[in-house]
């Protein structure tokens, strides 16, 4: 069975500093390329970044560019997202995500708050 | 960017009867297009995909159709578990996918 789990959420100051993890398990991660996609409490959902299966491929929402950074260790089974320089408007439940050209399954999500 | 546009934003049907979503994209996106649905504080869940394809597991009763730039998610009988916010979403554009706003289909 494919799992997703989130971790790493909490609250933050605005300019701070968070990594997220998302633990993956049930099927060969190393194989897949992921995405990290957020959602902003009582709106939609939107696109944040993507990472190739080797990393060599990684993409990033116009919002986040510059702020934030994706990774992966395929030997760790986990995927990575740095945020830096956080602001209230990346306030949101965080999901990590398997790529397939689209999103097959998606973990249950991690919620960053950045306030002050 | 391609922009999708759903609606309604709301839709109240009463269980049983026949939901009908519709999903606008600002440019053509093929048959790139999911449907997803989402319950209070869930994940989404992948529902259909190549406009038309049932994902795993899904019931008959919710069915895709469209291409280009119009879509549809029609649920034909709906079930008490099919009160949800339904999304859209291109991936025409892969990996730089965007989502509709989402329609919420509640009971009437």
């Amino acid at each position: 069975e494919v799992q997703l789990v989130e971790s790493g959420g909490g609250l933050v100051q605005p300019g701070g500093s968070l990594r997220l993890s998302c633990a993956a398990s049930g099927f060969t991660f190393s194989s897949y390329s992921m995405n990290w996609v957020r959602q902003a409490p009582g709106k939609g959902l939107e696109w944040v970044s993507y990472i190739s299966s080797s990393s060599s491929t990684i993409y990033y929402a116009d919002s986040v560019k510059g702020r934030f950074t994706i990774s992966r260790d395929n030997a760790k089974n986990s995927l990575y997202l740095q945020m830096n320089s956080l602001r209230a408007e990346d306030t949101a439940v965080y999901y990590c995500a398997r790529d397939l050209r689209l999103l097959d399954y998606w973990g249950q999500g991690t919620l960053v708050t950045v306030s002050s | 960017e391609i922009v999708m546009t759903q609606s309604p934003a709301t839709l109240s049907v009463s269980p049983g009867e026949r939901a009908t979503l519709s999903c606008r994209a600002s440019q053509s996106v093929s048959s790139n297009l999911a449907w997803y649905q989402q319950k209070p504080g869930q994940a989404p869940r992948l529902l259909i995909y190549g406009a038309s394809t049932r994902a795993t597991g899904i019931p008959a009763r919710f069915s895709g159709s469209g291409s280009g730039t119009e879509f549809t998610l029609t649920i034909s009988s709906l079930q008490s578990e099919d009160f949800a916010v339904y999304y859209c979403q291109q991936y025409n554009n892969w990996p730089l996918y965007t989502f509709g706003q989402g329609t919420k289909l509640e009971i009437k």
